[in-house]
């Protein structure tokens, strides 16, 4: 079965700490690939998409994700994290021919200490 | 009001209970979503609707009977529900259900219901 999987559910980080987080998709065909982000109390929001051509996908907030086809990955990167990057992170994808089936990862909680 | 708007934002009903979930886009988009978050469960597909007409059930049971009146509006009825079901339901929109505007899913703030 098609599924998306983060392996970080918990990460707790000092600000100007580096962040990765891991996610990994199990899809055999062409997929778009997505990091959304949830604030306290905030609606879920798009960080960024990759669909196609350069594998280095950069966001907003200074993120950026690559895709790694080989390694069926989509890691989620930020050089230097803030306090105001608490929130929960969820990757998910969707197959080229049934594109609006989002499948979500399970989330990940960051928690940056000021 | 912009965005997509649901509401009520809490909802605490019994199980024989009848009560409604209402989502508002203002985007002019042409599909709307119903998901499902549970604690430590990945959000869930429940159903789509694009250009009012649904295109995806996905395995959801009767007691949840979506309604799409118009591309702006989205309901979701509930009936005899069971305490598992107490849930986040979020409601989402894009322009196009398929191909290019289908991508990015824009969400609304969420239901957090309740069966006691």
């Amino acid at each position: 079965a098609q599924s998306v999987s983060q392996h970080n559910h918990h990460v707790i980080l000092s600000e100007a700490a580096s962040l990765e987080l891991g996610c990994n998709y199990s899809y055999g065909g062409t997929v778009n690939l997505f990091w959304y982000v949830q604030y306290p109390g905030q609606h879920l929001q798009l960080l960024l998409k990759y669909f196609s051509g350069d594998p280095l996908v950069k966001g907003i907030k200074g993120f950026e994700a690559e895709f790694i086809k080989s390694k069926f990955s989509f890691n989620l990167r930020k050089p230097s994290v803030q306090w105001s990057d608490t929130a929960e992170y969820f990757c998910a994808a969707s197959l080229m021919d049934s594109s609006y089936k989002l499948i979500f990862g399970s989330g990940t909680r960051l928690l940056v200490r000021p | 009001e912009t965005g997509v708007t649901q509401t009520p934002r809490h909802l605490v009903m019994g199980m024989t209970n009848k009560k409604s979930l209402k989502c508002e886009q203002h985007l002019g988009h042409n599909a709307m979503y119903w998901y499902k978050q549970s604690a430590k469960k990945p959000l869930e597909l429940m159903f789509v609707y694009s250009l009012e007409e649904r295109v995806e059930n996905n395995s959801v049971p009767s007691r949840f009977s979506p309604e799409c009146p118009n591309s702006s509006h989205l309901f979701l009825h509930l009936h005899t529900l069971q305490p598992e079901d107490s849930a986040l339901y979020l409601c989402a929109s894009s322009e196009h259900a398929w191909g290019a505007g289908s991508y990015e899913q824009y969400f609304g703030p969420g239901t957090r219901l309740t069966v006691t």
